[in-house]
């Protein structure tokens, strides 16, 4: 099993829809919990950054993360055609001052006009 | 602010040869970090340099292989290429090493 635990999708939804991307864990040590975007034939960057339990708003996204449960969640919002990539969770446990992120193998999302 | 910038884009190689790939992190940021990204397993993790010393170290085989000079530029060996290897290259520049900023990747095929 690995550590952490994402749906590849696809996963295909209509302009507007609200989208939910989830990751399971196993390693309750894990403090610091990430989303990338990645678009086809690019980097991944940066989406939302959240630190323990709890909800984290940034416009049109929503992370939420529930350590009880070793779950975590992204919500886009009015999902746009441009929301169309793969998504990446990431959570890293802070350990002799390095905070290299485990990543889960991500979610590719469509978003059809 | 220039982004971390990646040479060269795309790289076809044979079995046996080697590779170098080339890393130029975001201005200040001193930990550079390799990842190897496959359709099958996903993001993994090859190394972190920090400050020139190699800091972390995934589980890849010593073919791997990694170095970071005084400027913060980083490369990646790959020495005996195997089929296996086939895969995008990123590179990633942090401040601290908790948020990663990721270059466009060298995406390497090995026939």
């Amino acid at each position: 099993q690995k550590e952490v635990e994402q749906d590849p999708g696809p996963l295909s939804v209509p302009e507007g829809a609200i989208v939910s991307l989830n990751c399971t864990y196993s390693n309750s040590a894990f403090q610091y919990f990430m989303w990338y975007r990645q678009y086809s034939r690019k980097g991944p960057e940066l989406l939302m950054y959240t630190y323990s339990s709890g909800n984290k708003e940034d416009g049109r996204f929503t992370a939420q993360v529930d350590k009880s449960s070793k779950y975590i969640s992204l919500f886009i919002r009015d999902s746009q055609p441009s929301d169309s990539a793969t998504y990446l969770c990431a959570m890293s446990n802070p350990s002799g001052g390095s905070y290299i992120p485990t990543f889960g193998r991500g979610t590719s999302l469509i978003v059809h006009p | 602010k220039a982004g971390v910038t990646q040479t060269p884009r795309y790289l076809i190689k044979t079995r046996g040869q080697q590779v170098t790939l080339s890393c130029s992190p975001i201005s200040g940021h001193r930990s550079v970090s390799w990842y190897q990204q496959t359709p099958g397993q996903g993001l993994q993790f090859l190394f972190e340099y920090f400050s020139e010393t190699q800091r972390n170290k995934g589980n890849f085989p010593g073919r791997f292989s990694g170095r970071q000079f005084s400027n913060s530029r980083s490369e990646m060996n790959v020495s005996t290429l195997e089929l296996g290897d086939s895969a995008l290259y990123l590179c990633a520049s942090s401040p601290l090493s908790d948020e990663q900023f990721f270059g466009p990747g060298t995406r390497l095929t090995v026939l």
